[in-house]
């Protein structure tokens, strides 16, 4: 039964090109979360996505930042134009419906974003 | 607001010695769920332990154990004979049921090195 998968595990970017995230969840989950973690310091809450639908995108940064979860394929975190400060890792979680309310959440490896 | 506060940065401790990771959390709820993860040097977060607001035993599993004490708002986190694998950052997590139990907020991380 794998887990959250999360690819690419590193990823290089130049300033104002665009990443691509992407996560897999655990089978049978149909709820995804994605957090940042900067540079020596603790995750910070992202999105909340359910299939189709993003439910809670409330720390997202309002610009260049965007998330979704197709029916059909993984989860995307996409960050347009990057910028130095995003570098970072960025990790996907998820959870089954029926542990939705109970804050388990099931962790990716998460991706290294480093922006030159 | 919710807040996590891990005040120790870092501790170094020597193997066999016990340690003790303080947490302290704020939160105007009166249910939600407090976490332990570990990262270690690859990156990864491991899952240790939830516990519920109403579950105030304490728990031992193996060399760890964890202190949870409501009336200080604080979630103590003891490893017992320290071994090497044991560094890492450890991170307290809260997740409130103001968020649909939701979202994770995480303090800073405390990072352990535990020398031979």
């Amino acid at each position: 039964n794998a887990g959250v998968m999360q690819n690419p595990r590193h990823l290089v970017r130049r300033r104002g090109q665009e990443a691509r995230l992407r996560c897999s969840p655990m089978k049978g989950h149909s709820h995804v979360y994605w957090y940042r973690q900067l540079p020596e310091e603790g995750l910070k809450f992202m999105v909340y996505l359910q299939k189709e639908n993003i439910i809670d995108e409330s720390g997202m940064p309002k610009e260049r930042f965007s998330a979704e979860f197709p029916k059909e394929g993984p989860s995307i975190l996409r960050i347009q134009q990057v910028v130095r400060g995003d570098s970072a890792a960025y990790f996907c979680a998820s959870s089954p419906p029926s542990q939705a309310n109970t804050g388990e959440l099931f962790f990716g490896e998460g991706s290294r974003l480093t922006v030159l | 607001a919710q807040k996590v506060t891990q005040a120790q940065t870092e501790i170094s401790v020597v193997e066999k010695e016990d340690v003790t990771l303080d947490c302290v959390y704020e939160t105007r709820d009166t249910t939600y769920y407090l976490f332990w993860y570990k990262q270690p040097p690859s990156g990864e977060l491991v899952f240790l332990i939830r516990r519920n607001s109403f579950d105030e035993q304490n728990e031992i599993s193996g060399r760890y154990s964890w202190n949870f004490q409501k009336s200080t708002s604080s979630f103590n986190f003891t490893i017992t004979a320290s071994q090497v694998v044991d560094s890492a950052v450890y991170f307290c997590a809260l997740s409130p049921m103001n968020t649909g139990f939701q979202k994770l907020v995480f303090g800073t991380g405390t990072r352990l090195l535990v020398s031979p």
